[in-house]
């Protein structure tokens, strides 16, 4: 079975700076898709950025940006140039690729981490 | 478009009662799913569906039950609340298949059993 580990339940990081979150995962699949959700004090989910496993280019969307690492079976979340908007709990989540009906849609997510943002 | 959208936004039971929580979608998605978020666990998988008349399990359906009847509804059902079910529950919707499919995600239900 896929498991998402998020090893850092806290973070913070003073506006303007970089942090990295970090995410590792575990699947004997090749095709697959990783994902990065942000979780204001709102609840809303949102998603941040998207990463197919076939691609070794890393993603990026404005100040966001991955490390993926498919052999480390490693998902990182860079976010530059941090401002207080960012501060949320952050989830990164995993999702099989190919067509397996229903069950390819399913998301596991890892536990999150919770990102405050120091002005 | 009113996107995925969740009725209550809060919810207080007793042990014992039943409720159903209600989701909706206007995108046409064939796949629509519950995920319960609970402190230090992240968000699990508790039923989905691929279509009218098509549910299954995810990872902790125990004391829940789903019906799909048409493609823009997916109630959530407890039957006898307990305590255990105090969570927050999203439901998510997106197109099925092969290929990237964003799924867009409700606004989420706080439901609180005493």
């Amino acid at each position: 079975a896929q498991t998402v580990t998020q090893s850092q339940p806290e973070m913070s990081v003073q506006e303007a700076e970089t942090v990295t979150l970090s995410c590792t995962y575990d699947t004997s699949e090749s095709d697959y898709y990783l994902f990065w959700y942000k979780q204001p004090p709102s609840r809303q989910m949102i998603l941040v950025i998207r990463q197919e496993a076939y691609k070794q280019q890393n993603a990026t969307e404005n100040r966001f940006s991955v490390n993926f690492q498919k052999a480390a079976k490693s998902f990182s979340l860079k976010i530059s140039d941090s401002q207080l908007g960012d501060a949320a709990m952050y989830f990164c989540a995993y999702r099989r690729g190919g067509n397996y009906g229903g069950a390819t849609n399913k998301l596991i997510f890892g536990t999150g981490t919770l990102l405050a943002v120091q002005p | 478009n009113a996107g995925v959208t969740q009725t209550p936004k809060f919810q207080v039971l007793k042990t014992g009662q039943s409720m159903t929580l209600q989701c909706a979608q206007d995108m046409n998605h064939e796949y629509m799913s519950w995920y319960r978020q609970d402190p230090g666990m992240g968000l699990r998988l508790i039923h989905y569906s691929v279509g009218a008349g098509i549910t299954d399990q995810g990872e902790v359906p125990n004391g829940y039950n789903v019906s799909r009847s048409t493609t823009e509804d997916f109630p959530l059902r407890l039957l006898s609340a307990a305590p255990s079910q105090t969570s927050v529950y999203f439901c998510a919707s997106s197109y099925s298949g092969a290929g990237y499919n964003e799924q867009f995600f409700g606004p989420g239900t706080r439901l609180t059993v005493l």
